[in-house]
């Protein structure tokens, strides 16, 4: 059974801040991976799929990288709505643990 | 456009069955186009997927529930269900309801239900 791991669980930033997400796979995923954000209340928004392809839709302060077992989700420029918080997913939909990324 | 409609209790006794079901619209269960499942969250923590089910029948469930969940479809009415026997206090938890893709994604989510075990 595949085991995805987040870090970090908690991410402090500011307004404008570039920040980085990593999520480490147990076994090689290939480039099966997506990125969700997810506001309280709310269900998951897909932001990037297939490890590096973003989602119609989403800012292109988005990006996400990696491929086999480890890869990042990065935000450039960070904005208010991005204060949230953020899953890796491989394609079991075995999830990461999350990150949550706060205002400093 | 595809969606989700949950229905079901949103409160189960322990030791009892949690029932839960997806009405699908936009979209058949029973084309190969899409894997349909559930995933909970309890309040305040993380995404745990619970399993799913495509339309040859076949099924992928988490192992840490494997022993008490079930997933199924209706065709004629196209729906799919969720069966989690047994449930505690740790099963309390938002339930949704998700079709999975060929691209892997969680592309459509059901409203979510939430789900207390208390007696």
């Amino acid at each position: 059974d595949i085991q995805m791991t987040q870090s970090p669980s908690t991410l402090s930033a500011s307004v404008g801040d570039r920040i980085t997400i990593t999520c480490r796979a147990s076994q090689n995923i290939y480039n099966w991976l997506a990125w969700y954000q997810q506001k309280p209340g709310r269900t998951p928004k897909l932001l990037i799929y297939r490890a590096s392809n973003l989602e119609s839709g989403v800012p292109s302060r988005f990006s996400g990288s990696g491929y086999g077992t480890q890869f990042t989700l990065t935000i450039s420029n960070l904005e208010p709505d991005d204060f949230a918080t953020y899953y890796c997913q491989n394609y079991n939909t075995h999830f990461g643990g999350g990150t949550k990324v706060d205002i400093k | 456009q595809v969606q989700l409609q949950q229905s079901g209790p949103g409160l189960v006794k322990p030791s009892e069955t949690l029932s839960l079901t997806c009405t699908v619209s936009g979209a058949s269960v029973n084309n190969g186009t899409f894997y349909w499942g559930w995933i909970r969250q309890p309040a305040g923590k993380g995404l745990e997927w619970v399993g799913y089910i495509y339309f040859t029948g076949s099924t992928n469930y988490n192992p840490s529930l494997k022993s008490r969940v079930t997933v199924s479809s209706d065709t004629s009415k196209n729906q799919f269900s969720l069966e989690l026997t047994s449930v505690t206090a740790a099963d309390t938890a938002m339930y949704y309801c998700v079709g999975l893709t060929a691209r892997a994604t969680l592309d459509y989510w059901g409203q979510g239900t939430l789900v207390t075990v208390s007696s």
